[in-house]
């Protein structure tokens, strides 16, 4: 079962930055917090993943509040090809199988 | 193009019938998933190997379905009598254990539609 809370839909604006909510109060130590994106048609992508700390990578920054019980997904430019579902997972490292909930699907207005 | 690959891309079928798909993962990887999505849902586990082993499987893996990976490379997926209830979105992910990232990468999926 899901153990995360998203917005069921939002748009943002092109070039501009897109912050996408989760909560996960239920987190437990050792889980980590996964993002995925699946645009239409399309099996699920890789964005990012983070225990604690913040990361960036080429795609996206994660912002993870110092209690773990919600993060923040930004997408610092938000274009077209963003427009996506996008999934907030948390993860066991020992739990093989990623737990999808409906997701949050954004649309990126020109 | 992610590297993992899915036959068929679409497969219609009617009800009662045998259906198989077949996984090609990235090469190195020892890990290989099944999920299946249905319409308006996020994908759901259905199975993992971990080479030829089949190490986890989901209680939605009813007695109709079976999934091999006979040399731990490709896998398939079988489901036998299929019923409308199967019609979804079957996709497959292949991860390498101790990846830094863990990441696990999905194939395009073959979508089923039982008539």
């Amino acid at each position: 079962d899901a153990k995360t809370t998203q917005p069921p839909s939002m748009d943002c604006a092109e070039g501009r930055a897109a912050n996408l909510p989760c909560n996960h109060s239920t987190i437990s130590g050792n889980e980590y917090v996964y993002w995925y994106r699946q645009i239409h048609s399309q099996g699920p992508q890789y964005i990012i993943h983070g225990l604690k700390n913040n990361e960036t990578n080429e795609m996206a920054s994660l912002i993870i509040t110092e209690d773990r019980k919600s993060s923040t997904l930004i997408l610092p430019h938000a274009t077209l090809r963003d427009t996506a579902v996008y999934y907030c997972i948390v993860r066991d490292p020992g739990n093989n199988r990623l737990a999808f909930g409906k997701g949050n699907q954004v649309v990126v207005i020109p | 193009d992610t590297g993992v690959s899915q036959n068929p891309r679409h497969k219609i079928t009617k009800r009662g019938q045998n259906v198989t798909f077949r996984c090609d993962p990235i090469s190195e990887h020892n890990r290989l998933y099944w999920y299946r999505q249905t319409l308006g849902q996020g994908p759901e586990f259905l199975t993992y190997f971990q080479n030829e082993a089949q190490l986890e499987k989901s209680r939605l893996l009813s007695d109709r379905f079976s999934a091999e990976r006979p040399k731990g490379s490709f896998s398939t997926l079988e489901i036998q009598r299929t019923e409308q209830g199967d019609s979804a979105m079957y996709l497959c992910a292949s991860s390498l254990s101790g990846g830094r990232r863990d990441e696990q990468y999905f194939g395009p999926g073959t979508r089923l539609t039982v008539t």
